[in-house]
């Protein structure tokens, strides 16, 4: 069973602050994907990534996935109030199991004005 | 919007009820996904539709009933409910996963908010 593990759970930050978020497993992933949810809606996809150390940038987020294609990052510079929301990665399986995304718990991201 | 539609939003329902789930999706995709979201725990995978067929349950009680009439119709089924199954069930829909394309996007629905009395 694959496993990704998102840190931290929580996160409450001033408006301007930068912040890093991390996604983990054991497991080699095909790609993965970073999702933002707000309260009462669904995930709202922000990027996939798919080569070992590929970062992607839009506009004020990062994301980074690892060498090993097992981990990634999101780097948020500026925080504004805006960005708050669960933050979810998700990664996808090779081959004939890549239509399967296992999720992390998410982070919820809390910028206060 | 993400071009996935879920009716209702809100639904109430006791344990002896019958209610049923609608999902469309208006873009073109050829593969939809029932997934659940409770509180701490990660979004699961219930179902999974594939060209209209059924590709994956994920050990998913009887008294859910998923059906896909067409690639751009998903319906999740519910009968005998537990309180246990309150939760966020979400819709989301993507390209043939198996048509070549070497990653999967998903694309999600707002969701409907089940509450089991």
């Amino acid at each position: 069973t694959q496993l990704l593990e998102q840190s931290p759970q929580f996160l409450s930050i001033q408006e301007g602050e930068n912040l890093t978020v991390y996604c983990n497993s054991s497991s080699v992933f095909s790609s993965l994907q970073w999702y933002r949810q707000e309260p009462g809606e669904g995930p709202v996809l922000l990027v996939t990534v798919v080569t070992g150390g590929e970062v992607k940038k839009l506009k004020r987020l990062t994301f980074q996935f690892g060498d090993a294609r097992k981990d990634s990052s999101l780097h948020i510079t500026a925080a504004q109030p805006g960005d708050t929301g669960l933050y979810l990665c998700a990664g996808a399986g090779s081959g004939g199991s890549n239509y399967k995304l296992t999720f992390g718990k998410g982070t919820l991201l809390t910028v206060n004005p | 919007e993400t071009g996935v539609t879920q009716t209702p939003r809100h639904l109430v329902m006791g344990m002896t009820n019958k209610k049923s789930l609608k999902c469309e999706q208006h873009l073109g995709h050829n593969a939809m996904y029932w997934y659940k979201q409770s509180a701490k725990k990660p979004l699961e995978l219930m179902f999974v539709y594939n060209f209209k067929e059924q590709t994956e349950n994920n050990s998913v009680p009887s008294r859910f009933s998923p059906e896909c009439p067409n690639s751009s119709h998903l319906f999740l089924h519910l009968h005998t409910l537990q309180p246990e199954d309150s939760a966020l069930y979400l819709c989301a829909s993507s390209q043939d996963p198996g048509g070549g394309q070497t990653y999967n996007e998903q694309f999600f629905g707002p969701g409907t908010r089940l509450t089991v009395l």
